[in-house]
């Protein structure tokens, strides 16, 4: 089965201009995760998908980030205008909820963003 | 609020056993999972933990004691490869169905 895609997965921008990440799931994974990875630090969760609808961007900064997931499969997250402390890796996830003793989320390899 | 605690960093030499525990404070709790990630590479999954007690797959075990709010990752028989950053994150089912981070164990396995 097919993994996680990303694009793409470099990209070097000056502050204050826009960029754009784009992330297809796991065919089937009805729910889809942004993730936001500093160097040195854990992911942290930007927004959660559940099909198309939002169910968790408490810690989306909303005034420069936002996403969208139309018709319930593939995402784009996107930044403008970006800002030094944006430089990180944007991990998008994917997951199939199957039971309470199983769960697990798979990720794909990410976007290396650089701002200058 | 939610916190994650793990040691920053572990070395160890290849062959020896190596247990990376994770404390964490957290509501709405259903379990702990560990992921492991090597440099530029994306997370991957190792373990999930919805009871308590031991899950062993291959050469890693992972244990949760949900009365201590405490698990642990044993990897044993260490080989170069297993040089990685390990996070434990807790699982928030549910509506909600989502994981919290902690901030990683850096692995160092040396020869």
């Amino acid at each position: 089965e097919a993994g996680v895609a990303q694009s793409p997965r470099y990209k070097i921008i000056e502050k204050r201009q826009s960029v754009a990440f784009w992330c297809n799931p796991i065919s089937g994974h009805a729910t889809l995760y942004w993730y936001q990875q500093i160097l040195g630090q854990g992911p942290k969760l930007l927004i959660q998908f559940q099909n198309n609808g939002v169910v968790d961007d408490s810690q989306l900064p909303k005034d420069r980030f936002s996403a969208e997931r139309l018709k319930g499969v593939d995402s784009t997250l996107k930044i403008q205008p970006a800002k030094l402390e944006d430089s990180a890796v944007y991990l998008c996830a994917s997951s199939l909820v199957l039971d309470l003793l199983r769960y697990e989320q798979y990720f794909g390899p990410g976007t290396r963003l650089t701002v200058t | 609020g939610q916190s994650l605690e793990q040691p920053s960093e572990v070395t160890a030499v290849e062959g020896a056993i190596v247990q990376i525990n994770c404390t964490y404070q957290t509501s709405g709790f259903y379990g702990l999972s560990w992921y492991q990630q090597h440099d530029g590479g994306a997370p991957t999954f190792l373990s999930y933990n919805g009871l308590d007690g031991l899950e062993e797959t291959g050469r890693f075990s992972s244990f949760l004691s949900r009365s201590d709010s405490y698990g642990y990752l044993l990897l044993q028989e260490l080989q170069m490869k297993d040089s990685a950053s390990y996070f434990c994150a807790v699982y928030h089912g549910g509506a909600t169905n989502k994981l919290i981070f902690g901030t990683g164990t850096l692995l160092a396995v040396q020869p």
